[in-house]
């Protein structure tokens, strides 16, 4: 079974600070996705990436950056957290080649930013 | 540009009876439609998807049906249970740039089964 990995359910953060939140998966996937998802809006995609040290941004990329070191991490960090960032975070990985457009998800971080 | 659209938003069915959530899709050269369920405090999770090539795909009581010609995608499920109850998501992949490997998620629709 894939397996992907949220270092945290449930954050906490206030203003101003820097935020971390890692994924970790167990797959060798080569695609690596973080999302946002708020009510009757879905799953909105932030970043993703589909290399080691590769990246692109998503349709909602303000106010977020990442960084992907090894393959089977991929870190959202907020530089400075604001309210408007407190949301369920949701990572994601998929294979390469045929199978890329199936996503794997993490059980999702809830982060509230006070 | 990219865009998913999802109706209806929530969905209230009796159980025993069928469900159906309907997308569309602006890029006519989308070619892989998957539906996600997310079921409450869940992740989500694959339950079927469909290729341009085919019309229809079907398992047990679920199935997808695809329109190229009309740019939409529908998911059928029959002899709803309380088990159906969730958030179902539709998507498609943009052909913009084939080797992002990105998906484009719709809305959501909330479906509710009722004893």
């Amino acid at each position: 079974d894939v397996k992907v990995t949220q270092s945290s359910r449930y954050l906490v953060k206030r203003t101003g600070e820097k935020v971390f939140l890692e994924c970790v998966q167990d797959m060798d996937h080569e695609n690596m996705f973080w999302y946002r998802q708020d009510p009757g809006l879905g799953l909105r995609l932030i970043y993703f990436s589909y290399d080691v040290k590769m990246k692109e941004k998503g349709d909602i990329p303000e106010g977020y950056s990442v960084s992907r070191e090894k393959k089977e991490r991929f870190s959202l960090i907020l530089e400075s957290a604001s309210t408007n960032q407190t949301s369920m975070y949701l990572c994601a990985s998929s294979q390469g080649g045929e199978a890329k457009n199936i996503q794997y998800f993490g059980a999702g971080t809830r982060l509230s930013v006070l | 540009g990219e865009n998913v659209e999802q109706h209806p938003s929530t969905l209230s069915v009796q159980e025993g009876d069928s469900a159906v959530i309907k997308c569309t899709y602006s890029d006519s050269a989308s070619n892989y439609f998957p539906w996600y369920k997310q079921e409450l405090g869940k992740r989500p999770q694959l339950i079927i998807d469909i290729r341009s090539n085919v019309g229809e795909k079907k398992d047990q009581r679920i199935a997808v049906t695809l329109n190229k010609t009309a740019k939409h995608f529908s998911l059928h499920i029959t002899e709803t249970q309380p088990e159906d109850s969730a958030v179902y998501f539709c998507a498609a992949p943009p052909n913009r740039d084939s080797s992002a490997s990105k998906i484009i998620f719709g809305s959501g629709t909330r479906l509710s089964i009722r004893p």
